[in-house]
């Protein structure tokens, strides 16, 4: 079974607003990582976050850790339409890493 | 610095034929994986290295055969494909194991088994 889950499933926004996705995990981490995928690409790393952290910023990206929750989001603001991706949360359990099955975001312009 | 390469792009097979997929990397990362990816879904690790001469198998390894002689190259060997294997096959390297370096990904193999 998935040990990431991201949540919901796809999203469609228009540009400017600000989206949200979410990932839960079940069994306890060390860090959390979010990639990005354009259609038909490789994965992209977008940022890491580590057990001890909160919350960590990059550009318009800001991540939180909720371990207590077994829980992170993504959130990215003033979306823009080259935002239009599938994201990812990947988590490690014993230096194997493990993804979810996505979140599709798209951002019409 | 070329990242992660992979070859080929694309790839038809019939059933029972067997073949390699490429992966080379040129920097210098110990880590590397395969994964595989079918339709609307997330990524599978199907084998991994953490050096030269060290393998171990992953989420899915079955039907899937890897070797490392080299820190730069790790081929993935489809011994006897079969239609469940059609997917898109991504190769990654980190100087770290898995969760603890971002991961580099290549741009895929797109695998039919006929």
């Amino acid at each position: 079974s998935q040990q990431g889950e991201e949540d919901p499933q796809a999203l469609s926004i228009q540009e400017g607003e600000n989206a949200t996705m979410n990932c839960s995990y079940k069994t306890s981490i060390n860090n959390l990582q979010w990639y990005r995928q354009n259609s038909g690409r490789g994965l992209v790393h977008l940022i890491l976050i580590r057990s001890n952290e909160r919350e960590k910023h990059s550009g318009r990206l800001r991540v939180t850790l909720d371990t207590s929750k077994k829980s992170s989001s993504l959130l990215i603001t003033a979306s823009r339409a080259a935002d239009t991706a599938s994201y990812f949360c990947a988590t490690d359990i014993a230096g194997k890493s493990t993804f979810g099955d996505g979140t599709t975001l798209t951002v019409k312009p | 610095n070329a990242g992660v390469t992979q070859t080929p792009k694309f790839q038809v097979l019939k059933t029972g034929q067997s073949m390699t997929l490429q992966c080379a990397q040129d920097m210098n990362h110990e880590y590397m994986s395969w994964y595989r990816q079918d339709p609307g879904m997330g990524l599978r690790l199907i084998h991994y290295s953490v050096g030269a001469g060290i393998t171990d198998q992953g989420e899915v390894p079955n039907g899937y055969n890897v070797s490392r002689s080299t820190t730069e190259d790790f081929p993935l060997r489809l011994l006897s494909a079969a239609p469940s294997q059609t997917s898109v096959y991504f190769c990654a390297s980190s100087y770290s194991i898995g969760g603890e370096a971002e991961q580099f990904f290549g741009p895929g193999t797109r695998l039919t088994v006929l």
